[in-house]
């Protein structure tokens, strides 16, 4: 079974500047999660989906953070202006159901530096 | 007071020790709990689920105690394999749906030394 993919693999900007990441989930699996990790801290959840629906968004910066998955499928994950603190692996995960009980599959990351 | 917290670490240990780790957390409604472990510069995998009445898996051992908030990991005969950040994660309910929500603690770095 393939796993969560995630494009591209890094990517270094200068603040400012806007980027896209993209994630495709396990298939099958209607959760779907983007997580920000920075250096020495744990994933801290930044948008959760049920399908093509938002279900938990408040830890979202949304003056500069957007993200969709239109069909239910893919993701995007957008920052627009970044900043220098938005430098951190950018994780997406996804997950069979809405059931708290279940693991959650990680993707490999974006590795963001913003310069 | 953050929701998930663990020990600071880091912890370095030699192969064969025997090493604990504990966390806590703040929301007394949370529903599930997780060990995962993380590779450095890999992504977070599943170690074990954590249950109230405590889980055994070879070498690894986690417990919980709802009433004290507290969730623990024990790691018997350290393998150099073993070294990696033990993230404590915890399910919690969010705005009154079903649809729960993760929370990862910052990790306990473990160095499992020759």
């Amino acid at each position: 079974e393939a796993g969560v993919a995630q494009s591209p693999r890094y990517k270094i900007i200068e603040k400012r500047q806007s980027v896209a990441f993209w994630c495709n989930p396990i298939s099958g699996h209607a959760t779907l999660y983007w997580y920000q990790q920075i250096l020495g801290q744990g994933p801290k959840l930044l948008i959760q989906f049920q399908n093509n629906g938002v279900v938990d968004d408040s830890q979202l910066p949304k003056d500069r953070f957007s993200a969709e998955r239109l069909k239910g499928v893919d993701s995007t994950l957008k920052i627009q202006p970044a900043k220098l603190e938005d430098s951190a692996v950018y994780l997406c995960a996804s997950r069979p159901d809405r059931s708290s009980y279940n693991e959650q599959f990680f993707g490999p990351g974006t590795r963001l530096t913003v310069l | 007071r953050k929701e998930v917290e663990q020990d600071p670490g880091p912890f370095n240990v030699p192969e064969g020790a025997t090493v604990a780790f504990n966390c806590t957390y703040s929301n007394s409604a949370s529903q599930s709990f997780f060990w995962y472990r993380q590779d450095c510069r890999k992504e977070p995998k599943l170690l074990m689920s954590v249950y109230s009445s405590g889980n055994e898996d070879g070498r690894f051992t986690a417990q919980l105690n709802r009433a004290s908030q507290y969730i623990s990991l024990l790691i018997r005969d350290s393998k150099l394999s073993d070294s990696a950040t033990y993230l404590c994660v915890v399910n919690m309910q969010t705005g009154g749906t079903s649809y729960g929500k993760l929370t990862f603690g910052q990790g306990t770095i473990l160095t499992v030394h020759p």
